[in-house]
């Protein structure tokens, strides 16, 4: 079945730091990826996505480019920020087969920026 | 505003007792979904339903049950069965099946406390 296996954390950065979240995926078909962010005690929120290969998501910064070929999406951003503490998640949603868009997450990556 | 509505932020049940939680969403999405998460994991699949009076069982719904009567509605009961019900409770809805519109938008959560 399809999974996400992201970096372990926590990951602890000093504020304009770079940031790389590996995560990889195994899938059957085309997924679409994503990422998420949650700030503490609430739900996620979409951070940005791409769907297909080659496809680079951008958003507030963070990058990530969908990279068949090594089955990966990782989250890049050039310089943290205090603000960007939270715990990332890294997930696919098979568009394909089912067609009921289950999304298959990663475990989490929890990021804390210092000043 | 558009958005998906949880409710209540947090809920404590005595153990024996069932226990419903709220979704609301006013996007006119089609698909909406319950998934659970426990500390330090991703999310996983609880029930998801594609259109009114229609819903299916994820991964782990056993304990759980789901209606759907109205579009923007999509309960979650915690029954006395479920086994470990404490844990952070998240709502998602789509606009539909595939392709471009694939993307899930998350409610701020439940967390339930069963004592």
């Amino acid at each position: 079945g399809d999974s996400v296996t992201q970096m372990e954390g926590p990951v602890t950065l000093s504020e304009e730091a770079f940031l790389t979240i590996n995560c990889t995926y195994t899938a059957t078909g085309y997924p679409s990826l994503f990422w998420y962010v949650q700030y503490p005690g609430e739900g996620l929120q979409l951070l940005l996505k791409a769907t297909k290969a080659d496809d680079k998501g951008s958003n507030k910064g963070f990058e990530a480019t969908y990279r068949k070929e090594t089955t990966s999406f990782h989250l890049e951003k050039g310089s943290v920020q205090v603000s960007d503490s939270a715990v990332y998640f890294c997930a696919l949603s098979d568009s394909g087969g089912t067609s009921y868009g289950k999304l298959t997450f990663g475990q989490g990556t929890i990021l804390t920026v210092h000043p | 505003d558009g958005g998906i509505t949880q409710s209540p932020k947090y809920l404590f049940r005595k153990e024996g007792q069932n226990v419903t939680l709220s979704c609301e969403q006013n996007l006119n999405h089609d698909a909406m979904y319950w998934y659970r998460q426990d500390p330090g994991q991703g999310l996983r699949l609880i029930y998801y339903s594609q259109i009114v009076n229609d819903f299916q069982k994820g991964d782990i719904a056993e304990g759980y049950s789901v209606s759907r009567e109205k579009k923007e509605s999509f309960p979650l009961t915690v029954t006395s069965a479920q086994k470990n019900p404490t844990a952070f409770y998240l709502c998602a809805s789509r606009v539909g099946a595939g392709g471009q519109q694939d993307t899930q938008y998350f409610g701020p959560g439940t967390r339930l406390t069963v004592l």
